[in-house]
């Protein structure tokens, strides 16, 4: 039992590149999240879904994109990646009425 | 808003108590949650309280929930250096279920 995998650990993107970051949950979970972690500012909610083929923005979607067409897969896209997007990325997921649990997070600088 | 604050660090020494204190946005909120983060790794659940609840207490760690002030805290007694970490609480907004909320975060720092 992998819980939440997230792919790749860490990433390394020239300013205007493109990237789909992929969480994996192998406990047939509803809910999945994409947050951002950044020094002083907690995790951040990017993204989320409420069930496989539906997406919802969270606090800060500016430059982010998500798509859900498997129930155990989330993946996030960054289009064009700028500095500011330079954090640690988490998946997580959940059933309603539980707690979350989480990926291991990808590192990404965005140079 | 949506805004759940914590402060950002609090340092004890080794056998003391820390209580680490959080102000959540959402009085109806049903759950909540705290989670801890070591050095390069995601989140683990700590402990969680429902809202019909004003203390819980789970060996080491205390939760001591004030729903008319919206304040959360956790205690943990006898702290140790493996308890050094960033601990996070969370809330799961009432209005909307979907969504759970993090804090800022605060990085606890455990000296001998």
């Amino acid at each position: 039992n992998a819980g939440v995998t997230q792919t790749p650990k860490f990433r390394v993107l020239k300013t205007g590149q493109s990237m789909t970051l992929l969480c994996a949950q192998d406990m047939n979970h509803e809910y999945m999240y994409w947050y951002r972690q950044d020094p002083g500012m907690g995790l951040r909610l990017i993204h989320y879904s409420v069930g496989e083929g539906t997406t919802a923005k969270g606090e800060v979607p500016d430059g982010y994109n998500v798509s859900r067409l498997k129930k155990q897969n989330f993946l996030l896209g960054l289009e064009s990646a700028a500095p500011s997007q330079t954090s640690v990325y988490f998946c997580a997921s959940r059933n309603s009425g539980t707690e979350a649990f989480f990926g291991q997070g990808t590192r990404l600088t965005v140079v | 808003g949506e805004d759940v604050e914590q402060s950002l660090f609090l340092s004890v020494r080794e056998g003391d108590s820390s209580v680490i204190n959080c102000t959540y946005t959402d009085s109806s909120s049903t759950y909540l949650y705290w989670y801890k983060q070591e050095p390069g790794a995601g989140l683990q659940l700590l402990t969680y309280i429902f809202s019909n609840m004003d203390m819980k207490q789970d060996q080491r760690l205390t939760v001591l929930l004030n729903k008319k002030d919206k304040h959360l805290s956790l205690r943990i007694a006898d702290t140790q250096t493996g308890d050094s970490a960033i601990y996070f609480c969370a809330e799961i907004l009432s209005y909307n279920t979907d969504k759970l909320i993090f804090g800022t975060g605060t990085r606890l720092q455990v000296f001998p």
